[in-house]
């Protein structure tokens, strides 16, 4: 089956500079890529996605880019603030039903 | 609100009770998920159902027990629970590849 893995596991960044969340997955048969936000007591959500062909997405200060030949994805969020600060989850789905998720990284922004 | 909701919010259970967890989605999706969140793990999946039919279950032990009366309620019945069955329990409906959550049941086993 898929294996996603996501580092950093925790991530400090001072407010204003950019984030950086990597992830890699093993089953090429992967076409679709979430990054999903959980604030403390709070649902996940997602935030961007990105399918097997396309190699980047952007909206506002949030971008995901995909290499397919090396099997992973990552995050980048630009301009950080303190209401970023969360839990992001990254994910990999194939043609069935299943989405294999990464551990979680835990971003803090300070002000 | 995303339209998938979870109740209880919150369920403190000892290991002989039985208790049923509800999901609900009026969002017209015909796929629904059970997920069990634990501290620094994975999401892992339990169940899926698609079009009221179980199609993944993944080695759950059989203490927790789906049912999917219809494509928008979901439920998760719960009997004979261990302590390390404490988690948040969410729920989730997906339309095409996008998946919705629920706000979860936080489950306290004693």
């Amino acid at each position: 089956g898929e294996n996603v893995e996501q580092h950093p596991s925790t991530l400090s960044v001072q407010e204003g500079d950019s984030a950086v969340i990597k992830c890699t997955y093993s089953d090429s048969a992967s076409n679709y890529f979430p990054w999903y936000k959980q604030e403390l007591g709070k649902r996940p959500q997602l935030i961007i996605d990105i399918r097997s062909n396309v190699g980047e997405k952007k909206d506002q200060r949030i971008a995901v880019t995909l290499n397919k030949t090396a099997k992973h994805f990552s995050l980048h969020i630009t301009e950080t603030q303190p209401e970023d600060s969360a839990v992001y989850f990254c994910a990999a789905k194939g043609p069935g039903n299943q989405f294999y998720f990464g551990t979680g990284t835990s971003l803090t922004v300070i002000p | 609100e995303t339209g998938v909701t979870q109740t209880p919010r919150h369920l403190v259970m000892g290991m002989t009770n039985k208790k049923s967890l509800k999901c609900e989605q009026h969002l017209g999706h015909n796929a629904m998920y059970w997920y069990k969140q634990s501290a620094k793990k994975p999401l892992e999946l339990m169940f899926v159902y698609n079009f009221k039919e179980q199609t993944e279950n993944n080695s759950v032990p059989s203490r927790f027990s789906p049912e999917c009366p219809n494509s928008s309620h979901l439920f998760l019945h719960l009997h004979t629970l261990q302590p390390e069955d404490s988690a948040l329990y969410l729920c989730a409906s997906r339309s095409g590849d996008e998946q919705f959550f629920g706000p979860g049941t936080r489950l306290t086993v004693l």
